[in-house]
């Protein structure tokens, strides 16, 4: 089976640096996905990472560790519009994506 | 269109009621899935269609629930007999397939049973 942990709610100040961890235990691993999802909206893709190690895509960045079965989320210069969940999510053996509960980041002025 | 479709978008059904929703994906994309997402979660999956084929659908969670794709492009889940427990919103997605391709989400559908 999937187990996707991730903390449920974190709170930051605009402008500062925030880290959203995920752990998982699956069966099979084809990749780990983030995604944004605003209140009342479509989940947005945010990064994919397969291989260990850092992908940086502007102010977003991810990290995937797969012998210790974790990733995480760094957000820099943290803007207001940041508020939102921020879903972790893994592809098993089979092709769909298993979500873990989701972070809700509130970014505070 | 440019993105993945749902509808209707609300939709207010009285227990008992069936209900039908539509996802149209991407153009061209061979697979599309279901999740569905209570308040405060995260997407739990449904179902999974690979062109026209259902291959999984391990997430349906009980006979009520069935999915179609009958042409590999527009799919339609339908809810029988609706319960207050299948109050969600229900997402669909689409992707090109393969194992290292995202997918991508519809703004879904937003089911209230009273």
């Amino acid at each position: 089976g999937q187990n996707i942990d991730q903390p449920t709610e974190m709170t930051a100040t605009e402008g500062a640096i925030v880290q959203i961890n995920c752990t998982y235990q699956t069966s099979g691993f084809n990749g780990l996905f983030w995604y944004q999802q605003h209140a009342g909206e479509a989940p947005t893709f945010l990064s994919y990472n397969v291989l260990d190690g850092l992908e940086e895509k502007g102010r977003f960045s991810s990290f995937l560790s797969r012998s210790k079965g974790y990733s995480y989320l760094l957000l820099k210069e943290l803007q207001m519009k940041d508020s939102a969940s921020y879903l972790c999510a893994v592809k098993g053996a089979g092709n769909m994506l298993t979500f873990g509960g989701g972070t809700r980041l509130m970014v505070k002025p | 269109g440019a993105g993945v479709s749902q509808s209707p978008r609300y939709k207010v059904a009285k227990r008992g009621q069936d209900v039908a929703l539509r996802c149209d994906p991407i153009s061209g994309h061979v697979s599309l899935f279901w999740y569905q997402q209570a308040l405060g979660q995260g997407p739990e999956f449904l179902t999974y269609f690979q062109n026209e084929a259902q291959l999984d659908k391990s997430g349906l969670p009980s006979d009520r629930f069935f999915a179609e794709r009958p042409e590999g492009s527009v799919s339609t889940l339908k809810i029988q007999r609706t319960q207050q427990e299948d109050s969600a919103v229900y997402l669909c997605a689409s992707g090109v397939g393969g194992s290292g391709n995202t997918i991508y989400f519809g703004e879904g559908s937003w089911l209230t049973v009273v």
